[in-house]
C-alpha cells in the first residue's frame, strides 16, 4: 500500500494567517491527490481533488499543489470557520486509497 | 443533489456481525460511474478506507479487512451496505459511506453524516 505522510500533525494560527499542510507519498502518484477538511462531529469534506483542483463551491482561499510524491495544502487569509482538520488521501491505481493522518488546524 | 445515510445498530457484541446500510437520495448505485465507498474512523484517529462496490456491481476490499469484509447493492440500487464479521473492539469506530468518482481522481465527492458502531459485550 501507499503510505501517506502528512506534516505536521498540529499548528496554531490566527484569522488572517496562511498556513501550509504537507502531504508526502512513499511512492510517486502522479497528480491522484485530494484534500478534506473535518469539523468536529462532521463528515470530511471535499476541498481539492486531482492534488490542485478547487470542488465546487469551495471558497478560493483553499489551493493546492504539487505533483508526484509532495503536496501542499494552503489556507490563505484564514476564516473562523476554517479551524478544522485536514487530510490528504491517495487515490493512485488500485485501492486501497490510504488517507494522511490528519493536521489540525487551532486557533493560536 | 445525491445524500447518503448509514444506517444500523450502534453497539455489536464482540465475535457477532457488524451489518450498516447506506441509502441514497437523489441517485442510485448505476446511476453515473461511481464508487459506492465505506470509510470507517477510530476515536481520535484517522481515516481508514474500507472498500467499494462500482456502479457495474464490482466489489474491492482493503486487504487488511478482507477475510472478514462483505459490501453488496440493494436491487433497489438506493441502498449499499456492509458487512464485517467477527468484529473485535478494534472495529468500534464511526463508520461513514460516501461516493467515489470514477473519472477525474477517484476523490470522495459526498458522504454520509457517519453513524458510530461500539464493539462491546
Amino acid at each position: 500500500d501507499i503510505q501517506m505522510t502528512q506534516f505536521p500533525s498540529s499548528l496554531s494560527a490566527s484569522v488572517g494567517d496562511t498556513v501550509t499542510i504537507t502531504c508526502r507519498a512513499s511512492q510517486s502518484i502522479g497528480n491522484y491527490l485530494n484534500w478534506y477538511q473535518q469539523k468536529r462531529g462532521k463528515a470530511p469534506k471535499l476541498l481539492i481533488y486531482g492534488a490542485s483542483t478547487l470542488q465546487s463551491g469551495v471558497p478560493s482561499g483553499f489551493s493546492g499543489s504539487g505533483s508526484g510524491t509532495y503536496f501542499t495544502l494552503t489556507i490563505s487569509n484564514l476564516q473562523p470557520e476554517d479551524f478544522a482538520t485536514y487530510y490528504c488521501q491517495e487515490s493512485y491505481r488500485n485501492p486501497p486509497w490510504t488517507f494522511g493522518q490528519g493536521t489540525k488546524v487551532e486557533m493560536k | 443533489q445525491v445524500q447518503l445515510q448509514e444506517s444500523g445498530p450502534g453497539l455489536v457484541k464482540p465475535s457477532q456481525t457488524l451489518s450498516l446500510t447506506c441509502t441514497i437520495s437523489g441517485g442510485s448505485i448505476s446511476s453515473g460511474q461511481y464508487y459506492w465507498t465505506w470509510i470507517r474512523q477510530h476515536p481520535e484517529n484517522g481515516l481508514e478506507w474500507i472498500g467499494y462496490i462500482s456502479y457495474s456491481g464490482n466489489t474491492y476490499y482493503n486487504p487488511s479487512l478482507r477475510s472478514r469484509v462483505t459490501i453488496s447493492g440493494d436491487t433497489s440500487e438506493t441502498q449499499f451496505s456492509l458487512e464485517i464479521s467477527s468484529v473485535t473492539a478494534a472495529d468500534t469506530a464511526v463508520y461513514f459511506c460516501g461516493r467515489g468518482a470514477t473519472i477525474r481522481t477517484r476523490e470522495l465527492d459526498h458522504w454520509g453524516q457517519g453513524t458510530l458502531v461500539t464493539v462491546s459485550s
